[in-house]
């Protein structure tokens, strides 16, 4: 079985640009969470939806968006880049909103 | 505040070594608990879930105290393929995985 795949793995963006960064869950789960985690520090939480809807929103700001598609795949969408934004982005899936998470690889996103 | 506080690291151990982590959670509506282990410029893959009982995967054991808001996680008999950052994760109950920042534990011939 696929395990969640995520795409591009590896990005590279100028300040001020916008980026669109894609996740499949695993077939059969219906929550996607986003994460960021920049070098040292542990992943940090961005979103979550379940069924297509948002139930969780991590302390971001509002250039960071989301959404969730009737196959449960999910974008994650970064507005007017900075280079403080440069980080591995992981997308999770799990079956339920409480259970464990399964990652993909990241996409690790440079701003230069 | 941090709501997820592991051990610093790295702990440096030779093979065959037994290992402790600990980690505090400021969270006590906190429902479901995780450690994870992520290699250099990996994802974080799930190692084991926590439960209250205290449970076992083979060389590992984890264990949670719920009064003291307190989760470890014991590694025996530690092989050079253990070397990773471990990941203490909570689940707060609603939607959020909140992670501490890792533990690198690096075992040597």
């Amino acid at each position: 079985d696929a395990g969640v795949t995520q795409s591009p793995t590896h990005l590279i963006k100028t300040r001020g640009q916008h980026v669109t960064l894609r996740c499949s869950p695993i077939s059969g789960h219906k929550s996607v969470s986003w994460y960021q985690q920049v070098l040292g520090q542990g992943p940090q939480f961005i979103f979550q939806y379940y069924e297509k809807e948002e139930r969780g929103r991590g302390n971001f700001p509002d250039r960071f968006s989301a959404r969730q598609f009737p196959n449960y795949s999910s974008e994650l969408n970064v507005n007017a880049l900075l280079l403080g934004d440069s980080a591995l982005y992981l997308c999770a899936s799990s079956s339920d909103w409480n259970t464990e998470a399964f990652f993909g690889q990241g996409t690790r996103l440079t701003v230069v | 505040r941090k709501e997820v506080e592991q051990d610093p690291g790295p702990f440096n151990v030779p093979e065959g070594a037994t290992v402790a982590f600990n980690c505090t959670y400021s969270n006590s509506a906190s429902q479901s608990f995780f450690w994870y282990r992520q290699d250099c410029r990996k994802e974080p893959k799930l190692l084991m879930s926590v439960y209250s009982s205290g449970n076992e995967d083979g060389r590992f054991t984890a264990q949670l105290n719920r009064a003291s808001q307190y989760i470890s996680l014991l590694i025996r008999d530690s092989k050079l393929s253990d070397s990773a950052t471990y990941l203490c994760v909570v689940n707060d109950g609603y939607s959020t995985l909140t992670f501490g920042k890792g533990t690198m534990l690096l075992v040597s011939p």
